[in-house]
């Protein structure tokens, strides 16, 4: 079963912009990671952010994570074409390591 | 540093026929990962091996799936008989010490007519 729902499912926005997508899921976590996903280059790691903290930051990425309402955000500032991918957030329960991914948000990136 | 590798890449069946996967993994990486992707979701993980031993395989459907490691290094995974619902992306993944961050390979894009 799927842990995490992303939302948007789809986002088009222009180069340039920041695009913004969330992730819900349903149990205690011990972290939660943002991969992405192209034709190109496959299911790629893009950031982890552990449940004892907030916010991270990696380049032009910024997460967020709020454990109370178990949801979290990924903001891409300064989009570009190259960021067109689908983006799936994946969850580890607490003690574990076994990744539990949603339904992802597919990005599309116009110039 | 080679990355994980699959084959084959692309693999079409028909119905009740069998298929095997191949994995080798980032070298030193003692867990691997199967997924399975299906079109527009997620991917849901199948096995989970650390060196040798299954860790989880709690999602696998072992009427009709197998995977082994043998070795701890390479793995393969079979389908047998194959299912029309079967038809997905099967991704092997392998992660480090920590075993926070896993990394994917190109995976194997199945089609069962």
């Amino acid at each position: 079963s799927q842990q995490g729902e992303e939302d948007p499912q789809a986002l088009s926005i222009q180069e340039g912009e920041n695009a913004t997508m969330n992730c819900s899921y349903k149990t205690s976590i011990n972290n939660l990671q943002w991969y992405r996903q192209n034709s190109g280059r496959g299911l790629v790691h893009l950031i982890l952010i552990r449940s004892n903290e907030r916010e991270k930051h990696s380049g032009r990425l910024r997460v967020t994570l709020d454990t109370s309402k178990k949801s979290s955000s990924l903001l891409i500032t300064a989009s570009r074409a190259a960021d067109t991918a689908s983006y799936f957030c994946a969850t580890a329960p607490g003690g574990g390591n076994k990744l539990t991914f949603g339904t992802g948000t597919q990005l599309k990136v116009e110039l | 540093e080679a990355g994980v590798a699959q084959s084959p890449r692309y693999k079409i069946i028909e119905k009740r026929q069998s298929v095997a996967f191949w994995c080798n993994p980032i070298s030193g990486h003692a867990t691997l990962y199967w997924y399975q992707q299906i079109l527009g979701q997620g991917p849901k993980l199948l096995i989970q091996f650390q060196n040798n031993g299954v860790v989880d395989d709690s999602q696998l459907p072992k009427d009709r799936f197998s995977a082994e490691r043998l070795k701890g290094v390479d793995s393969t995974l079979k389908i047998q008989p194959a299912k029309l619902e079967d038809s997905a992306v099967y991704l092997c993944a392998s992660s480090g010490p920590g075993n926070n961050e896993q990394f994917f390979g190109p995976g194997t894009r199945l089609t069962v007519l």
